[in-house]
Parts: C-alpha cells; structure tokens; sequence
C-alpha cells in the first residue's frame, strides 16, 4: 500500500524566515507528487507537482520542492516566507495509470510577523 | 483555466432531509471526478470516485444508499446526502481529473454542510 507522511502537523516560523515543510512516501511502484495548499474555509489549491524530468519543481509564487526517489522525499520549500503564506498544506501521491490522490495529515503553516 | 466550482458553499439543513452539492468543471471536461470528506483540522478522506457515464465507486466505509452520486456529464457531478443527520456536518470537497492532461486534480473551493 502507498502512504504519505508529513512529518510536522505544524510549523510556526517568522516573516521573511526560510521554511521547508517535509514530506516522505511509501511505494513500490512509480508516483507522481503534488503539493497542494488550503487557505481558511476553502477548498485545495496546485501549488506544484512533480511528474518526470527535473527532479525541482517549482511554483509562480516562490515555492519548491525536491523529489527525491533514493530518499523517498517531496519537501516543500520557500526562502523567504509572507504573512500570506499562512495555511495548510498538503503532500500527495498519485500511482501512475491510477486514479487516487493519497493524501499526508497535512502541515499547518504559520507566520508570525 | 482549469476552475472548479461548487454549489453550494456552505449549507444548513434540518435533520432527515436531504442535501444536494453540485460539482462542475468550469473550463475542462471531466472524465472523472472525486468527492472527499473533510473534517476539521485533518486531511481529506476520499468518499467515492465518479466516471462520467457510470456508478460511482465508493471507499470502504462509505455508504453508496446514503450519499448518492451522480456524473451525467463531462462538466458535472451531484453528491446527494439524503436524510441527513448532525455527524454527517462536515466540509465535502469535490475534485476533477483533467481528461486532456489526465494526471492533475483540480478541487472546488468546498461546500460546507451543517445539519441541526
């Protein structure tokens, strides 16, 4: 069976501050990899996705991520973070040919000023 | 591109009724769509994953009697929660798979359902 792991439910950081929020998965067969992001009362939102060729991805908002298939890791990863950034995220697989997203716990994100 | 909305955002309803939630692929046609259950402050459970044209295939645990799904077209899916009652209070999140592209999942913005 293929799982997700977020490894942090939450990560408090200060404005301007670099975060990478961490992301591992389990699977015995080829995946894609997507990062999605939940503002307050809202549905989920592509922030980025990984399905071949370079292994960095990145996103119009100053977001990337690493795959990593030796480690099995997807982190997520912004230099210089904005209030705005305030949210939950989260990591997801996808079995190539198949149809589900398996989804992480999820990692509340937030930013003081 | 690749909009999904749904319809509504948010509800109230008594207990014993029953509740309709639309899903529509704005600017894509969808070949698949997907329902998820939220609860607060933990991720999404899939429910129930919809094919245009034919029965919805639903998760373990969910029952199909109880909410109902419908994909008569390519740009729109209906999840029927009938005879609702208060556990049934959560956030459904529908999503659609592009068919062009195929590998992404776009969700709608959620609708939030609160039964008394």
């Amino acid at each position: 069976a293929q799982s997700v792991t977020q490894l942090d439910s939450q990560v408090p950081v200060f404005e301007e501050a670099p975060v990478e929020l961490r992301c591992n998965y389990s699977s015995s067969v080829s995946v894609y990899l997507f990062w999605y992001v939940q503002y307050p009362n809202q549905g989920l939102q592509l922030l980025l996705k990984y399905l071949s060729g370079s292994t960095l991805v990145e996103s119009i908002n100053g977001f990337e991520a690493e795959f990593n298939k030796s480690q099995t890791s997807f982190h997520l990863r912004k230099p210089s973070v904005h209030i705005s950034d305030t949210a939950e995220y989260f990591c997801a697989l996808q079995i190539q040919g198949a149809q589900k997203l398996v989804f992480g716990q999820g990692t509340r994100l937030t930013i003081n000023p | 591109g690749a909009v999904v909305s749904q319809h509504p955002s948010w509800v109230i309803c008594k207990s014993g009724t029953s509740v309709k939630i639309e899903c529509r692929s704005l600017d894509f046609q969808a070949t698949t769509m997907f329902w998820y259950r939220q609860f607060p402050k933990q991720s999404l459970m899939l429910m129930a994953t919809s094919n245009e044209g034919s029965k919805a295939t639903y998760e373990q645990g969910v029952e199909k009697d109880k909410f109902l799904i419908n994909h008569a077209s390519l740009t729109l899916s209906t999840l029927t929660v009938t005879s609702a009652h208060p556990e049934d209070s959560s956030f459904y999140i529908c999503s659609a798979r592009d068919g062009g592209t195929g590998k992404t999942q776009y969700f709608g913005p959620g609708t939030r359902l609160l039964v008394l």
